[in-house]
């Protein structure tokens, strides 16, 4: 149950795009399509992006895109805005059990 | 307007022990499986364990597996976590969270609860 790895922090300006990635192994990203993004606000509860790889849950944005190949998958950030600056943690199905990536720090230039 | 609302957070010594709840509305509750999702300060999400909607079938991440059991009520809508034998790195914001559905990630979240381990 080793924590997928995602880059500390990611930015952009406002208007442009942000990729971050998630690299697992074939027991959890690469094994099942069963991955989720969360975006989190200080001091606020997670809020679910994007799950099963790239479907959005009513109410996201579609600015928000994900994707996946091989052992890592990737939440795409386009057209970047204020308030999308907030830390994001991916996660995954691990076979009776859930892994979350390190948590990638997004700030809007 | 669906709801989770933990509770049962505190300041305990190490060794000692602490049950959460989770009160969830505005669903059908035993319709869905559950988790607990803990962060430490400053920290990242970390999942700790999962249940089913019958509560029949229940999940650990190895750093709290033997110490902390998972259990529901579906007759009071609610989701309980036993913390036995805790310890200092067991200290964490507890979120309670509801499954869109099987592997589909978290779509409810609760505001969360405080658990501090320490003498």
């Amino acid at each position: 149950q080793s924590a997928l790895t995602q880059p500390p922090s990611a930015s952009g300006s406002p208007g442009q795009s942000v990729t971050i990635s998630c690299t697992g192994t074939s027991s959890d990203v690469g094994g099942y399509n069963y991955v989720s993004w969360y975006q989190q606000h200080p001091g606020k509860a997670p809020k679910l992006m994007i799950y099963a790889v790239n479907e959005r849950p009513s109410g996201v944005p579609d600015r928000f895109s994900g994707s996946k190949s091989g052992n890592t998958a990737s939440l795409t950030v386009s057209g970047l805005q204020a308030e999308d600056e907030a830390d994001y943690y991916c996660s995954s199905y691990a076979g009776n059990s859930y892994v979350f990536g390190t948590g990638t720090k997004v700030t809007v230039l | 307007e669906v709801q989770l609302l933990e509770s049962g957070g505190g300041l305990v010594q190490p060794g000692g022990s602490l049950r959460l709840s989770c009160a969830a509305s505005g669903f059908t509750f035993s319709s869905y499986a559950m988790r607990w999702v803990r962060q430490a300060p400053g920290k990242g999400l970390e999942w700790v364990s999962s249940i089913s909607g019958s509560g029949g079938s229940t999940y650990y991440a190895d750093s709290v597996k033997g110490r902390f059991t998972i259990s529901r009520d579906n007759s009071k809508n609610t989701l309980y976590l036993q913390m036995t034998s805790l310890r200092a790195e067991d200290t964490a914001f507890y979120y309670c969270a509801k499954i869109l559905a099987a592997g589909k990630g978290m779509d409810v979240w609760g505001q969360g609860t405080t658990v501090t381990v320490s003498s």
